[in-house]
């Protein structure tokens, strides 16, 4: 079935390096990906997002890179800050071709900037 | 308001009890999601809505589950007969047009079975 795997589940970086969390996706049809911040008790709120026909998509400090051939896609933060601090959701969507929109979830990657 | 609203924010019942949950998504949002976040987990798809009709209710555990969309707007989601294992928190996200655009989400119902 439908599956997203999300590394790593923790990560925790000083303040003003990078931090890069992977996800890989098993159905080949998915054509968009979203990623989410969830801060504690809220819901998760998009940071940015690529579709298919992208390799890679900036801003400001957020990156996302799409490769299609390996079904992986990597967000990248640079110059980390403390409220960078929360956990990361990437998702996968097949949009149109399936006749749902539903998103797949990974199981998040809770990061942590040590200040 | 301007984004998508759930309630309540926190529901506490027995076991066997029913549960209504309710969202209000974006003005003018035609797509609407429901996702179930159990601590420390991802999010589960449970039911898509278009409109008012539910082109994909994949995601609904059981039949005790069951959600409907009236005037295209608000949605209600039902859990019959509660089970502990229906603890969790329910986020509801809504869309435009129709899921190209992506999902914006409310902060959820946080709710625990005793």
């Amino acid at each position: 079935g439908e599956n997203v795997e999300q590394h790593p589940s923790t990560l925790s970086v000083q303040e003003g390096d990078s931090a890069v969390i992977k996800c890989t996706y098993s159905d080949s049809a998915s054509n968009y990906f979203p990623w989410y911040k969830q801060e504690l008790g809220k819901g998760p709120q998009l940071i940015i997002d690529i579709r298919s026909n992208v390799g890679e998509k900036k801003d400001q400090r957020i990156a996302v890179t799409l490769n299609k051939t390996a079904k992986h896609f990597s967000l990248h933060i640079t110059e980390t800050q403390p409220e960078d601090s929360a956990v990361y959701f990437c998702a996968a969507s097949k949009g149109a071709t399936s006749g749902t929109y539903k998103y797949i979830f990974g199981t998040g990657t809770r990061l942590k900037v040590l200040a | 308001g301007a984004g998508v609203s759930q309630s309540p924010s926190n529901k506490v019942t027995e076991k066997g009890k029913d549960v209504e949950l309710r969202c209000d998504p974006i003005s003018g949002h035609t797509a609407l999601y429901w996702y179930r976040q159990s601590l420390g987990q991802g999010l589960e798809f449970l039911i898509y809505f278009q409109g008012n009709s539910a082109p994909d209710k994949s995601g609904l555990p059981s039949d005790r589950f069951s959600a409907e969309r009236t005037g295209g707007s608000v949605s209600t989601l039902t859990i019959q007969r509660t089970q502990q294992e229906d603890s969790a928190v329910y986020l509801c996200a809504s869309s435009n047009p129709v899921g190209r655009q992506p999902q914006h989400f409310g902060d959820g119902t946080r709710l625990s079975i005793l």
